[in-house]
C-alpha cells in the first residue's frame, strides 16, 4: 500500500494565507481529496479532484498538485479555519485508501 | 441531503466480536460504493473497508484483513461492519462514509457522527 505524507503542524496569522501539502506516490496517479475535522466532529470533505468545492466550502480553500504533492491552501485564513485537515487518496492498486496522518492548524 | 447514522459501538473484551451498522438516507444508497474509517482516540483517520455499490467487491485494509467484514443491504439502505478476533488496538471511533464516486479521486463526500468502539477487558 502507498503511504501520504503530511507536516504535523502548521500555523498561520490571522487573514494570512498558509499551504498544507500532503506527499506520497500515489498522488502521480491519482488526485488528492482534503478533509477538515474540527475537534468532537466528523470529517468534512473540503476538496476534491483536480481542485473542486463541495457546496457549502468557501472560495478561500483551494487544492493544486506538483509532482508527488499535494497542496491545500487557505487564502485569508480565519478563525474557523483552525482544526485537524488530512489529505486521502488511492493507494497504487487503485482501490484501497489511504489518508495522510493528518496537520493541526492553528490560526494566531 | 445525504444522512448516515452509525449504531453498534459500545466496549467489547478482547478475542470477542461486533457489528457495526450505518443506516443511510436522503440518497440513492445502491448506486454508492461505501466506506468504513476509523480513528482511534488521539490519533489521525485510517481507511477500514470498502464496498462496492452492489456488494459484490471488498477491499480491507492490511490491519484488519481476514478479520472484518464490510457487507450491505440495499433493500434496507444499510451498511455493515462486522469485527471479529477484535484487539485493543482496534479502539477508536468508527465512521461509515459515502464514496462520491469519481474515478481520479478518493473523495468521501458525507460521513456519519461516528460510533466509538472500546477493546477492553
Amino acid at each position: 500500500s502507498s503511504e501520504l505524507t503530511q507536516d504535523p503542524a502548521v500555523s498561520v496569522a490571522l487573514g494570512q494565507t498558509v499551504r498544507i501539502t500532503c506527499r506520497g506516490d500515489s498522488l502521480r496517479s491519482y488526485y488528492a481529496s482534503w478533509y477538515q475535522q474540527k475537534p468532537g466532529q466528523a470529517p468534512i470533505l473540503v476538496l476534491y479532484d483536480k481542485n473542486n468545492r463541495p457546496s457549502g466550502i468557501p472560495d478561500r480553500f483551494s487544492g493544486s498538485i506538483s509532482g508527488n504533492t499535494a497542496s491545500l491552501t487557505i487564502t485569508g485564513a480565519q478563525a474557523e479555519d483552525e482544526a485537524d485537515y488530512y489529505c486521502n487518496s488511492r493507494d497504487s492498486s487503485g482501490y484501497q485508501r489511504v489518508f495522510g496522518g493528518g496537520t493541526k492548524l492553528t490560526v494566531l | 441531503q445525504a444522512q448516515l447514522v452509525e449504531s453498534g459501538g459500545g466496549v467489547v473484551q478482547p478475542g470477542r466480536s461486533l457489528r457495526l451498522s450505518c443506516a443511510d438516507s436522503g440518497f440513492t444508497f445502491s448506486s454508492y460504493a461505501m466506506h468504513w474509517v476509523r480513528q482511534a482516540p488521539g490519533k489521525g483517520l485510517e481507511w477500514v473497508a470498502l464496498t462496492s455499490f452492489d456488494g459484490g467487491q471488498t477491499y480491507y485494509a492490511d490491519s484488519v484483513k481476514g478479520r472484518f467484514t464490510i457487507s450491505r443491504d440495499n433493500s434496507k439502505n444499510t451498511l455493515y461492519l462486522q469485527m471479529r478476533s477484535l484487539k485493543a488496538e482496534d479502539t477508536a471511533v468508527y465512521y461509515c462514509a459515502r464514496d462520491q464516486g469519481l474515478p481520479t479521486t478518493a473523495a468521501l463526500d458525507y460521513w456519519g457522527p461516528g460510533t466509538l468502539v472500546t477493546v477492553s477487558s
